[in-house]
């Protein structure tokens, strides 16, 4: 059974730095049979597509140049490093897997999410 | 602002259908798979659509996805209060190499 487990949420400052995990089970990161992605929704609002990771890297235009996403195969962990915070980054940060390699769009397993508060 | 197009809010009764739209252009939806996602209240996100028309296993035949040109549909047939929920459509943009959501349609059950 895939499972996906975020950590590393909490409440920064704006212009502060935070680094999201996501321990991954059931399957194997480092195959790169699948892509995956980061996926967060602010307080109240929609989803908002953030990164992805499979060959290669993308993201979001609104992160693009603050965030990293990276992953370690020998922990079979996902993760984003956060820097440059803006009070608008504030939401909840899902980890999710995609059905294969390349695919940031058909996303089939999802974690429960980890929250990112950026207030002074 | 969201790049791809949703109905903010849809109802219907118990046993009822209903359709979701979600519409783009040429450069998402136009020349991309779409999926949809489910979002119960309090949970994360589930696959309820991809390859625009095609079912994970365990969805329920009453869940159905089409495509025409830049718009996709959901649909959803034999209503349930159980399927009260934000809907959620998603492509891959080519001219911005990023996925898009659509902002999401509050499907409530009458």
């Amino acid at each position: 059974e895939v499972q996906l487990l975020e950590s590393g949420g909490g409440l920064v400052q704006p212009g502060g730095s935070l680094r999201l995990s996501c321990a991954a089970s059931g399957f194997t990161l480092s195959s790169f049979a699948y892509a995956m992605s980061w996926v967060r929704q602010a307080p109240g609002k929609g989803l908002q597509w953030v990164s992805g990771i499979s060959g290669g890297t993308y993201y979001a235009d609104s992160v693009k140049g603050r965030f990293t996403i990276s992953r370690d195969n020998s922990k079979n962990t996902l993760y984003l490093q956060m820097n440059s915070l803006r009070v608008e980054d504030t939401a909840v940060y899902y980890c999710a897997k995609g059905a294969h390699a390349g695919s940031y769009v058909e996303l089939d397993n999802w974690g429960q999410g980890t929250l990112v508060t950026v207030s002074s | 602002q969201s790049v791809l197009t949703q109905p903010p809010s849809v109802s219907a009764a118990p046993g009822q259908r209903v359709t979701i739209s979600c519409s783009g252009s040429s450069s998402d939806i136009g020349n991309n798979y779409v999926s949809w996602y489910q979002q119960l209240p309090g949970t994360a996100p589930k696959l309820l659509i991809y390859d625009n028309n095609k079912r994970p296993s365990g969805i329920p035949g009453r869940f159905s996805g089409s495509k025409s040109g830049t718009s996709a549909t959901l649909g959803i047939t034999g209503l349930q209060t159980g399927d009260e929920a934000d809907y959620y459509c998603e492509t891959w943009d080519s001219s911005l190499s990023e996925a898009v959501f659509g902002g999401g349609t509050k499907l409530t059950v009458l």
